[in-house]
């Protein structure tokens, strides 16, 4: 079984331009999570979506969007890209049991995509 | 924001024991305590996860205090593989029944030889 893969693994943008991030999720996955992660903090929530539905939203402003396409793949959209947007962006994917199976190894992350924005 | 407490950092000779402790003071009677660790540039990966009992699987052991308010993650046999970030998480229950993992600051586990 393949992992979760997310594309493209680097990108440089300017301010106030958009940017479309994708991930494919885990075989079996149906859940898909993003994480923003800046330079020596932890990964932050910016929201969730299952059964192509955003499911939960951290404390991120709209111009964060995304999609979960009927295969679970999803997008990471971010519109008027700001400086402080630079950070690596991490998708995970989970199996709607995992809670109950240990084997099916909770949240599977990405390599994520490292976003620089100049 | 994060509902774990864990020290910022902690080293352990290579081959010795890594015991990575974690506070959940906080923590919900159906919620569930996660370990993921980071290595540099990579995404977090799984390590282990538990409700109340104690848990072991081929990386690491969970122990759970039985008042659920601190565990332990435990490397038996740390090697240099293990030098990482380590996140302890307590899950957030979603309105479609799943899980979200919100981050801490987690701790730094440097091995050394």
């Amino acid at each position: 079984e393949t992992g979760v893969t997310q594309s493209p693994t680097h990108l440089i943008k300017t301010r106030g331009q958009q940017v479309t991030l994708r991930c494919s999720s885990q075989s079996g996955h149906n859940t898909v999570s993003w994480y923003q992660q800046a330079l020596g903090q932890g990964p932050q929530f910016i929201f969730q979506y299952y059964r192509e539905e955003e499911n939960g939203r951290g404390n991120f402003p709209p111009r964060f969007s995304g999609l979960q396409f009927p295969n679970y793949s999803s997008e990471l959209n971010v519109n008027a890209l700001e400086l402080d947007d630079s950070a690596l962006y991490l998708c995970a994917s989970s199996h709607p049991l995992f809670r109950q199976a240990q084997h099916l190894y909770g949240y599977t992350f990405g390599s994520g995509t490292r976003l620089t924005v100049v | 924001d994060a509902k774990t407490t864990q020290p910022p950092s902690m080293d352990c000779a290579e081959g010795r024991a890594a015991n990575l402790p974690c506070n959940h003071s906080t923590i919900s009677g159906n919620e569930y305590v996660y370990w993921y660790r980071q290595i540099h540039s990579q995404g977090p990966q799984y390590i282990i996860h538990g409700l109340k009992n104690n848990e072991t699987n081929e990386m690491a052991s969970l122990i759970i205090t039985e008042d659920r308010k601190s565990s332990t993650l435990i490397l038996p046999h740390a090697t240099l593989r293990d030098t990482a970030v380590y996140y302890c998480i307590v899950s957030v229950r979603s309105s479609y029944n799943t899980d979200k993992l919100i981050f801490g600051t987690g701790t730094r586990l440097q091995v050394f030889p």
